[in-house]
């Protein structure tokens, strides 16, 4: 079964340090994998997609990085600010007829001044 | 979230209630699907559709019909409300059928709790 995990559930900083999120997956065959970010409230928006051939991708202060040969992703956020405080999900497709997305559970940020 | 409209953001049914999420999109997309988001778990496929006239389940479909009879709207529908059926509900869309390479857009969510 096709499944994403995503670590830690819940995260608190302060203002300006820097974290990273992690998201392992078994999904098979894998197509890409997307970080989004979803704001209390609010629908989920994407951030970064990756696909097997990306090792790094930069998106201002976000940056993610994918190990297609261990199933890993990570997210890491640089000088974080308050308006990072977000629940932040893995979201992964696979290559096949039905392109499924598997979610994971997200990560919970909560950026404190 | 710009393209996609749900109503209601909020509602309190009893059990056994019938109702409709309505989702709206204003992109002409073809792809729109219905997710359910619930605490510490990831956002879960109810149904989808990849044109009008076209439907069909998703992961977690029982106890919830969908039409698709214009492109812009994609209603979710609630038969016999169950406890069990309080979420979060998320419309999505996506302008190709293919959801390699696209992504998601997402309404603002229908806050649902059955009493």
């Amino acid at each position: 079964k096709n499944q994403v995990e995503q670590s830690p559930q819940s995260l608190i900083i302060l203002e300006g340090k820097n974290c990273t999120l992690q998201c392992n997956y078994t999904v098979s065959p894998f197509s890409n994998l997307r970080w989004y970010k979803q704001d209390t409230g609010r629908g989920p928006v994407s951030l970064t997609i990756m696909t097997f051939s990306e090792n790094t991708k930069s998106n201002g202060r976000y940056t993610a990085t994918l190990d297609a040969d261990t199933k890993q992703s990570s997210l890491h956020i640089t000088a974080s600010q308050l308006s990072d405080s977000a629940s932040y999900i893995c979201v992964v497709t696979s290559f096949n007829a039905g392109n499924m997305l598997t979610f994971g559970g997200g990560t919970r940020l909560m950026v404190k001044p | 979230n710009a393209g996609v409209t749900q109503t209601p953001k909020f509602q309190v049914l009893k059990t056994g209630q019938s109702m409709t999420l309505q989702c709206a999109q204003d992109m002409n997309h073809e792809y729109m699907s219905w997710y359910r988001q619930d605490p510490g778990m990831g956002l879960r496929l109810i149904h989808y559709s990849v044109g009008a006239g076209i439907t069909d389940q998703g992961e977690v479909p029982n106890g919830y019909n969908v039409s698709r009879s214009t492109t812009e709207d994609f209603p979710l529908r609630l038969l016999s409300a169950a406890p069990s059926q309080t979420s979060v509900y998320f419309c999505a869309r996506t302008g190709q059928i293919s959801l390699r390479a696209n992504v998601l857009t997402f309404g603002a969510g229908s806050r649902l709790t059955v009493l």
